[in-house]
């Protein structure tokens, strides 16, 4: 069983960088045919997809995030990054990374317990 | 994009039945069988319950079940269980450009 744990700074200021880790134990984030996901919850708000990475490095981003967002794979600590620049208020969410298997399903099946990321001014 | 609609709460005694709705368009539940739903208890991380519209993942009790009609899909909990008071999430594919979309969530309270 694949388990995820994210790790960040829980309070960033507005206009800079907000970055997040999330390490994968259980199983390789490369291999396979499994995509690495973050997706985050704003306080009273609904989940919102976020973004993807592939095992092969590959991304697929929100269309309303991706000019802010980029993803990456370090494959020698078995972890996926998330970097979401100019960050404002409206980022202020519990951060879940999350994997979504492929192959014809479109679910996410492991989830991290998510980190609190707060945006001050 | 806006989220797939959910009541905001429900609620039932234990042993009874209770169905959240979860209600889309054309271009996520009505025309794909790629609903999913998630149980979220106070300060954890969603878990999946029901896959691909009806499918239980392992470990999953047969009290949940998914259905679907049209655009709105459905999750039925029978035999209703304090533990099972959370809130819930249905989760669609999309084909508007951002490959997911959730329902508002809906607050089960078990009386």
């Amino acid at each position: 069983q694949v388990q995820l744990q994210e790790s960040g700074p829980g309070l960033v200021k507005a206009s800079q960088t907000l970055s997040l880790t999330c390490a994968v134990s259980g199983g390789s984030i490369s291999s396979g045919t499994d995509f690495w996901n973050w997706i985050r919850q704003r306080p009273g708000k609904t989940l919102e997809w976020i973004g993807y990475i592939y095992s092969g490095g590959n991304t697929y981003y929100n269309p309303s995030l991706r000019s802010r967002l980029t993803m990456s794979l370090d494959t020698s600590k078995n972890q996926f990054s998330l970097d979401l620049t100019s960050v404002t208020a409206a980022d202020t969410a519990v951060y879940y990374c999350a994997r979504w298997r492929g192959g014809g399903t479109w679910d996410f099946d492991s989830w991290g317990q998510g980190t609190l990321v707060t945006v001050s001014s | 994009q806006s989220a797939l609609a959910q009541p905001a709460s429900v609620s039932g005694s234990p042993g009874q039945s209770i169905t959240i709705s979860c209600t889309g368009t054309n271009n996520d539940v009505g025309d794909y069988n790629f609903v999913s739903w998630y149980q979220q208890h106070p300060g954890k991380a969603p878990k999946l319950m029901i896959s691909d519209v009806t499918h239980r993942p392992s470990g999953i009790s047969n009290r949940f079940s998914g259905s679907k009609s049209g655009n709105t899909a459905s999750l039925t909990i029978s035999g209703l269980q304090a533990e099972d008071e959370a809130d819930y999430y249905c989760c669609s594919y999309t084909t508007n450009g951002n490959f997911w979309v959730f329902g508002g969530g809906t607050k089960l309270t078990v009386l």
